[in-house]
């Protein structure tokens, strides 16, 4: 399968931990975006990657989130000291010109 | 700003009916609109995208006319099937999505 594949697809944390979700995304792919959706939602763009460089932000995006894309290839996002408000789903997308191919998401669970 | 606003679901039809899912947005610039379909358990998918005013998209028997004077993409079917129950967003470009509508087709 060479679609947009993402790591853990489940992870249940205590509150105060931080956790890492990874992207891989459709190789050759430029672009890569990361999203946040929680039940009854649309996704919420977080932040997106041209190559290596990341080009934009949501205000949604704390400081307690980071993202990298270190050689353009694949993708980490980073939660620092998680908190019950940031269960959700983190979807990652990928895309070389306007058609974005979703990865099936890392449910975060923050107990 | 931008955003995206789609008609609240649940949209429960019976097989062969006539569907509708409206979405209107607001936009600065003339960015591309698009239909994503989510199944149940499955990832989102693109379901048909116009990239300018009257563009139609179509795919799978759905269209969706991209209509600048009234700022909407409705998503329509004339004959849904069973197997079209999922949720539908409406997106506008890559960083706006409405809600989504869940569809239920009955047979």
């Amino acid at each position: 399968d060479t679609g947009v594949s993402q790591d853990p697809r489940h992870k249940i944390t205590k509150r105060g931990q931080n956790v890492t979700f990874r992207c891989d995304p459709i190789s050759e792919h430029n672009r890569l975006y990361w999203y946040r959706q929680t039940l009854g939602q649309g996704p919420e763009f977080l932040t997106y990657f041209q190559n290596e460089a990341q080009l934009e932000k949501s205000r949604l995006l704390s400081d307690r989130f980071s993202a990298e894309r270190p050689k353009g290839s694949f993708s980490t996002l980073e939660i620092q000291r998680t908190e019950q408000g940031d269960s959700a789903m983190y979807l990652c997308a990928s895309s070389s010109w306007d058609t974005i191919y979703f990865g099936e998401g890392s449910w975060l669970t923050v107990v | 700003g931008n955003s995206v606003t789609q008609m609240e679901g649940p949209v429960t039809l019976s097989e062969e009916a006539f569907l509708t899912i409206n979405c209107t947005y607001t936009a600065t610039g003339y960015p591309s609109l698009f239909w994503y379909v989510q199944y149940p358990g499955e990832g989102l998918q693109l379901l048909l995208k116009a990239t300018k005013a009257d563009d139609k998209g179509s795919n799978k028997g759905f269209e969706a006319t991209y209509r600048k004077e009234t700022t909407s993409f409705h998503l329509e079917k004339g004959s849904v099937q069973v197997s079209d129950s999922a949720v539908y967003f409406c997106a506008l470009s890559e960083f706006y999505f409405g809600s989504g509508t869940k569809l239920n087709v009955k047979p």
